[in-house]
């Protein structure tokens, strides 16, 4: 089984609403990633939580934060979002936290739409 | 920021064709290279991944890496209309936890 599930599949929050994206991986990762997507470019990396420990953020707004409550769950909470936030938002896990030798699997997404 | 490089296309190939996509990388000390299938409003789809010199094939999907070269492709044999999607072409960074990403390139398969 190589599912990673994604909670909501489709967000429209408006810039003062506080809302949390989920995902979950039931395949024994180690590593959970979060990834942002705008149109016709590729993910850019968010978060990297290896062994439920934040291992990067890549100078992400403190306007996303990020949890991981055990090794298959991972949040991204969202507070006074702009519009220029909206994208796809993506879970990745792999067996360990490295690159190297180590294959992500993406979630479905979700789709944030901030007005 | 080391560069993954692809062509953006679009790749018009006939239906039953080979369709070859090509990625260069700029970081001579990579070692992982990832394919990933994207259909549009889709997240993307592992379909290859290699690590050694050389080909390796799955099905009608073959990567071939040549590390001398800081190359790697993708090829698609008998080609489908399903097949039309945006590839991307992914390589490990220095820092070990993230991929980089080349831009995609899209491929339409025509019947």
């Amino acid at each position: 089984d190589t599912e990673v599930t994604q909670t909501p599949k489709h967000l429209v929050m408006g810039m003062t609403n506080k809302k949390s994206l989920k995902c979950e991986q039931h395949m024994g990762h180690r590593a959970m990633y979060w990834y942002k997507q705008k149109a016709k470019k590729p993910p850019e990396l968010m978060f990297v939580y290896s062994y439920e420990k934040l291992s990067i953020n890549e100078s992400v707004p403190s306007r996303f934060s990020p949890e991981c409550p055990n090794s298959s769950l991972l949040n991204l909470h969202l507070h006074a979002l702009q519009p220029e936030d909206s994208a796809l938002y993506l879970c990745a896990s792999s067996q360990a936290g490295l690159a190297t030798y180590n294959e992500q699997f993406f979630g479905p997404g979700t789709r944030l739409t901030v007005l | 920021q080391k560069e993954v490089e692809q062509n953006s296309g679009p790749l018009s190939v006939p239906e039953g064709a080979i369709a070859s996509l090509n990625c260069t990388y700029s970081d001579r000390g990579s070692q992982s290279f990832f394919w990933y299938r994207q259909y549009s409003g889709k997240s993307p789809e592992l379909i290859m991944f290699i690590y050694s010199n050389g080909d390796k094939e799955d099905g009608r999907f073959t990567a071939q890496l040549n590390k001398a070269s800081q190359y790697v492709s993708l090829l698609i044999r008998d080609s489908q209309p399903s097949d039309s999607a945006t590839y991307l072409c992914a390589v490990n960074s220095n820092s070990g936890y993230a991929l980089n990403f080349g831009k995609g390139t899209s491929l339409l398969v025509t019947p």
